[in-house]
């Protein structure tokens, strides 16, 4: 059973409007969050991520929100920008030394931003 | 710095033959981890290692033995290749600590014939 769901199989976006990716989870015992971006022939790369204590963090043009009573959390990219297309796959995991590294990933979503 | 290196890139295999794939990384990181990618299913972890000596089994290991009898490497080998094995392999390395965030190779494609 997917415990990390990316229902969005892909999201086409122009150029310099905001970019949303969604994902949502079923794992309570999850508490802390992260999204990859992933290119073609390339491994994923981080991007950012969220601790279950908060709702939002953001770093530059990317920000993510957490709704843990929806277990639910968005990706938003503003402004989008052509580089930015690339499969982004939203992961989760359970805190504690033994569940580092120990990632649930989602389906992933390719974002296509078109100039 | 290398950071996470997998070899090889690509291999074609017939059904019932055995290999390994290869990871090294070079960050003295203690975790380090394999995952496969399919499409439609994301990520899946098939084998981890918190340590040197220690591996423990992720969502899907069948078909799939791993060691760590160093901090640096942690292959990956595929005792009786079968088609579903088929897929791109990911090795991923991770300091630990608050993030957990982890750092992946570039991948090795396997195809069984």
């Amino acid at each position: 059973d997917q415990q990390v769901k990316q229902n969005s199989p892909s999201l086409s976006v122009q150029e310099g409007r905001i970019s949303i990716l969604n994902c949502d989870y079923t794992n309570s015992m999850f508490d802390y969050f992260l999204w990859y971006k992933k290119y073609p022939a390339e491994g994923p790369t981080f991007l950012i991520s969220i601790s279950s204590i908060k709702d939002k963090n953001e770093d530059g043009r990317f920000t993510v929100f957490l709704n843990k009573s929806a277990k639910h959390l968005s990706l938003h990219i503003v402004p989008s920008q052509p580089g930015d297309s690339a499969v982004y796959f939203c992961a989760a995991s359970v805190s504690g030394g033994t569940s580092y590294g120990k990632l649930t990933f989602g389906q992933g979503t390719i974002l296509t931003v078109h100039p | 710095n290398a950071g996470v290196t997998q070899t090889p890139k690509f291999q074609v295999l017939k059904t019932g033959q055995s290999m390994t794939l290869q990871c090294a990384q070079d960050m003295n990181h203690e975790y380090m981890s394999w995952y496969r990618q399919d499409p439609g299913m994301g990520l899946r972890l098939i084998h981890y290692s918190v340590g040197a000596g220690i591996t423990d089994q992720g969502e899907v290991p069948n078909g799939y033995n791993v060691s760590r009898s160093t901090t640096e490497d942690f292959p990956l080998r595929l005792l009786s290749a079968a088609p579903s094995q088929t897929s791109v392999y990911f090795c991923a390395s991770c300091p630990g600590g608050h993030t957990g965030e982890l750092f992946f190779g570039e991948g090795s494609r396997l195809t069984v014939l």
